[in-house]
């Protein structure tokens, strides 16, 4: 019963550095996205995925990129980390059907020193 | 653009009372979720209220949508120390969205103390 699963789930970066933070789905969900959540700003939506071979930005994606290859994968990358990267990262699935249960992996924390 | 707010962003509140979040949104939809956060965890889906006029109760929480007014309020009964947690709304960025996008309120932190 995996649901979500994200890796790392701790990780300290030096600025410049590059990295992908992993996410799987087991549940054959179409959609899949990425979010960050800062102290204080609730989470926000970095990219998002309507199935494999399609992916869009959301609110923040300056300094991220994503693909999906597969329909079980969705991985984030930092192509060139920053201190403001400092982060919590969520990655959630959920079926295509409008109203179906959102999940949230456990999440990944992210220090850029 | 979509703005979520929820009001209050801090409550501490005693076991026993009753209390409501409200989740104001600014665009129209038909959807909104609630969700609850425990330090250092991840998010669990409490509610997803589909139309207008949806109530949903799970033991001492009750959502409720409004979508005339934008509004969804959850409701607190007979508040126990076990529900201290973050709680946040979030509304689908677009029309007929889920997964592929939501806009997250800044979240109500609650205390329940005895």
């Amino acid at each position: 019963n995996a649901g979500v699963t994200q890796t790392p789930k701790f990780q300290v970066l030096k600025t410049g550095q590059s990295m992908t933070l992993q996410c799987a789905q087991d549940m054959n969900h179409e959609y899949m996205s990425w979010y960050r959540q800062d102290p204080g700003m609730g989470l926000r939506l970095i990219h998002y995925s309507v199935g494999a071979g399609i992916t869009d930005q959301g609110e923040v994606p300056n300094g991220y990129n994503v693909s999906r290859s597969t329909t079980e994968d969705f991985p984030l990358r930092l192509l060139s980390a920053a201190p403001s990267q400092t982060s919590v990262y969520f990655c959630a699935s959920s079926a295509s059907s409008p109203g179906n249960t959102i999940y949230f992996g456990e999440g990944s924390w992210l220090t850029v020193v | 653009e979509l703005k979520v707010e929820q009001n209050p962003l801090f409550l501490s509140m005693q076991e026993g009372k009753n209390y409501t979040i409200y989740c104001n949104y600014s665009t129209t939809s038909d959807r909104l979720y609630w969700y609850r956060q425990d330090p250092g965890k991840s998010l669990e889906s409490l509610f997803v209220l589909l139309s207008n006029g949806a109530v949903k109760q799970e033991g001492r929480l009750m959502a409720s949508l409004d979508t005339k007014a934008r509004l969804s309020t959850l409701h607190i009964t007979a508040a126990v120390h076990d529900l201290s947690a973050t709680y946040f709304c979030a509304v689908p960025r677009y029309s007929g969205g889920g997964a592929d996008g939501l806009t997250f309120g800044k979240g109500t932190h609650l205390i329940i103390q005895p």
